[in-house]
């Protein structure tokens, strides 16, 4: 099975502030990542596909990358909407895996 | 508008079955992979199961493995999850979803004596 390790678990940072989440997976997974942000009580909204292209309608302060098998969304400058709980799934292989979430919250 | 809307949970004792139900609109259904997610209370997120756009190929993890049955029919425009033999660990919201892109409001499922 691959393994997602998300980090950091938890952050908090304040508006404005340049905000990076990263997810290692455990082999090569190419493109097949997305990143989901999740609010208290409600579905994960899609934010980044294909590890690195906007989902419709979300802000492009939102940014995701790919360096090898590490991936990481960056919030380029945070604003107070942006408080949840940030997701990474990989779909290249069965079973499919979630990173362990990182809980972001505004200082 | 992609609307999924979820339905069936509720509260059930150890070894019981349940179905949920995901009725969708607002794309072709029938042209969608259809996927199932779950969150049990206060942890993360966890895929339960997929099936392809035809309904002939289906997918699941271990830890519902011969339990769990996905299915979909699209001349309802509806996605089912039949869960078998539930144990207390399953207890979770239970999401539907199409192409990862869009999932549904979620339904409850609890599992308890």
């Amino acid at each position: 099975d691959i393994q997602l390790t998300q980090s950091p678990a938890s952050l908090s940072a304040s508006p404005d502030e340049i905000v990076t989440i990263t997810c290692q997976a455990s082999q090569d997974i190419g493109s097949s990542l997305l990143w989901y942000q999740q609010k208290p009580g409600k579905s994960p909204q899609l934010l980044i596909y294909s590890a690195t292209i906007l989902a419709d309608g979300v802000p492009s302060r939102f940014s995701g990358s790919r360096s090898g098998t590490q991936y990481s969304l960056k919030i380029s400058r945070l604003q107070v909407e942006d408080i949840g709980t940030y997701y990474c799934l990989q779909v290249s292989s069965s079973p499919l895996t979630f990173g362990s979430g990182t809980k972001l919250e505004i200082k | 508008e992609v609307q999924l809307v979820e339905s069936g949970g509720g509260l059930v004792q150890p070894g019981s079955p349940l179905k949920l139900s995901c009725a969708a609109s607002g794309f072709t259904f029938s042209s969608n992979w259809l996927n199932w997610i779950r969150q049990a209370p206060g942890k993360g997120l966890e895929w339960v199961a997929s099936i392809n756009p035809d309904g002939s190929s289906t997918y699941y993890p271990d830890t519902v493995k011969g339990r769990f049955v996905v299915s979909k029919d699209n001349a309802k425009n509806t996605g089912y999850l039949q869960m078998n033999n539930l144990r207390s660990e399953d207890t979770a919201m239970y999401y539907c979803g199409i192409t990862f892109a869009y999932w549904g409001q979620g339904t409850l499922v609890t599992v308890s004596s």
